[in-house]
């Protein structure tokens, strides 16, 4: 199974600043996501990080707000970009080698916006 | 709408007893995954389930698919305190009923609570 790390695993930032997270997988994965998790909630699709092109957003979230990059098969990044206190959330990155397997998660990103 | 319902979403048990999660979906899929999360803690995959009839097991936990009833279920068999934790169904779309490739629509979850 693909183990999945991500950095930070936590920040406060300040109302109108923007963080990027980071995700690392150990092995090559063909489909990348980013998942939120609002607190006490479950898990929403936010993109689906598609290598060396233009990441596919779920409805009501867009590309200013979280850009998106994956360079290669075993990084991406999310950007929370002009972050608000309803941006507190955990941010979860995600992969999986083909639609019929196993989908891992990440540990989390938990952002706190003051 | 694309829908996954789980009940119920809180459940206090004693240790020893056996119990059900139901986890209903609203159109054809065929593909269901079942999560564990602790608190502070990602998701930790415990089953996927790909066919009509399909019936996992692992240690106390045991899952299973009726695609026709668009259900599934996890069954504790004589729960133990380390059971305890959020458990998780997602369900797979297919573009074909309004879904987009790898997205899981996850249910709200079921916080399981095992008491000694």
């Amino acid at each position: 199974s693909a183990v999945i790390s991500q950095k930070p695993s936590r920040d406060i930032c300040q109302r109108g600043t923007s963080l990027t997270i980071q995700c690392q997988v150990d092995s090559q994965v063909t489909m990348m996501f980013w998942y939120r998790q609002q607190p006490g909630q479950s898990l929403t699709l936010i993109a689906t990080a598609n290598q060396g092109s233009e990441a596919t957003y779920e409805s009501g979230f867009v590309i200013d707000k979280f850009p998106i990059s994956r360079p290669n098969l075993t990084f991406s990044t999310l950007t929370v970009s002009n972050m608000s206190p309803e941006d507190s959330s955990i941010y979860l990155c995600s992969g999986k080698e083909t639609d019929y397997n196993e989908q891992f998660f990440g540990p989390g990103t938990r952002l706190t916006v003051l | 709408e694309l829908k996954v319902e789980q009940n119920p979403l809180f459940l206090s048990m004693q240790e020893g007893k056996n119990y059900t999660i139901y986890c209903n979906y609203s159109t054809t899929s065929d593909r269901l995954y079942w999560y564990r999360q602790d608190p502070g803690k990602s998701l930790e995959s415990l089953f996927v389930l790909l066919s009509n009839g399909a019936v996992k097991q692992e240690g106390r936990l045991m899952a299973s698919l009726d695609t026709k009833a668009r259900l599934s279920t996890l069954h504790i068999t004589a729960a133990v305190h380390d059971l305890s934790a959020t458990y998780f169904c997602a369900v797979a779309f297919p573009p074909l009923y309004g879904g987009s490739q790898g997205n899981l629509i996850f249910g709200k979850g079921t916080k399981l609570s095992v008491k000694p």
